[in-house]
């Protein structure tokens, strides 16, 4: 079956970057995409970015540009998000998800808190 | 970018009553639309996509419906497990995707 195992909790300081890691199995991980998500303590989901995982190719929402990369392992079927400058209003559960061709998420890891705190 | 609005924010409804929510798009998803549930605590998980095909191991009384810029999530018979925050998400026009700002399902 298909399972999708994100890192664990993180605690960073302002200015501080962090990598996040999404491991898939149970399905060919170049066959789909994987977008990250994130979600502010009480609040929404914010759409983060998509990256092709047969080529690598990124897109990113246009808040983060320069501050986040997103790469795959393919050897690993993992794929990681780093985001740099963190600052507090960076403090949210970051979710990997796979990604079907059309666009919506099928699969969804269990999430990863980071907190952004001095 | 496309704005999409769910309502209303929160809706109370009794266990064994119907439910319907309510999403918008600022301008045509086509059928592009999907659906999630989430829980306290929990991911969101996939209900619906295409706005109206149920995700593998949905049931049946969850539909969808709609077209172009209004969508609408039905729950016919509200079970215990269905009280959630809901979320929209346009998949049409990318990037960015765009997700609505959610419902409160709570029970009455």
């Amino acid at each position: 079956q298909v399972q999708v195992v994100q890192s664990g909790a993180e605690v960073k300081t302002p200015g501080a970057s962090v990598k996040v890691s999404c491991k898939a199995s149970g399905y060919t991980f170049t066959s789909y995409g994987i977008s990250w998500v994130r979600q502010a303590p009480g609040q929404g989901l914010e759409w983060m970015g998509w990256i092709t995982t047969y080529n690598g190719d990124t897109n990113y929402a246009q808040n983060l540009q320069g501050r986040v990369t997103m790469t795959t392992d393919t050897s690993t079927s993992t794929a990681y998000m780093e985001l740099r400058s963190l600052r507090s209003d960076d403090t949210a559960v970051y979710y990997c998800a796979r990604g079907a061709s059309l666009g919506y998420f099928d699969y969804w890891g269990q999430g990863t808190l980071v907190t952004v705190s001095s | 970018e496309i704005v999409m609005t769910q309502s209303p924010a929160t809706l109370s409804v009794s266990p064994g009553e119907r439910a319907t929510l309510s999403c918008r798009a600022s301008q045509s998803v086509r059928s592009n639309l999907a659906w999630y549930q989430q829980k306290p605590g929990q991911a969101p998980r996939l209900l619906m996509y295409g706005a109206s095909t149920r995700a593998t191991g949905i049931p049946p009384r969850f539909s969808g419906s709609g077209f172009g810029t209004e969508f609408t999530l039905t729950i016919s018979s509200l079970q215990s497990e269905d009280f959630a925050v809901y979320y929209c998400q346009q998949y049409n026009n990318w990037p960015p995707y765009t997700f609505g700002q959610g419902t409160k399902l709570e029970i009455k």
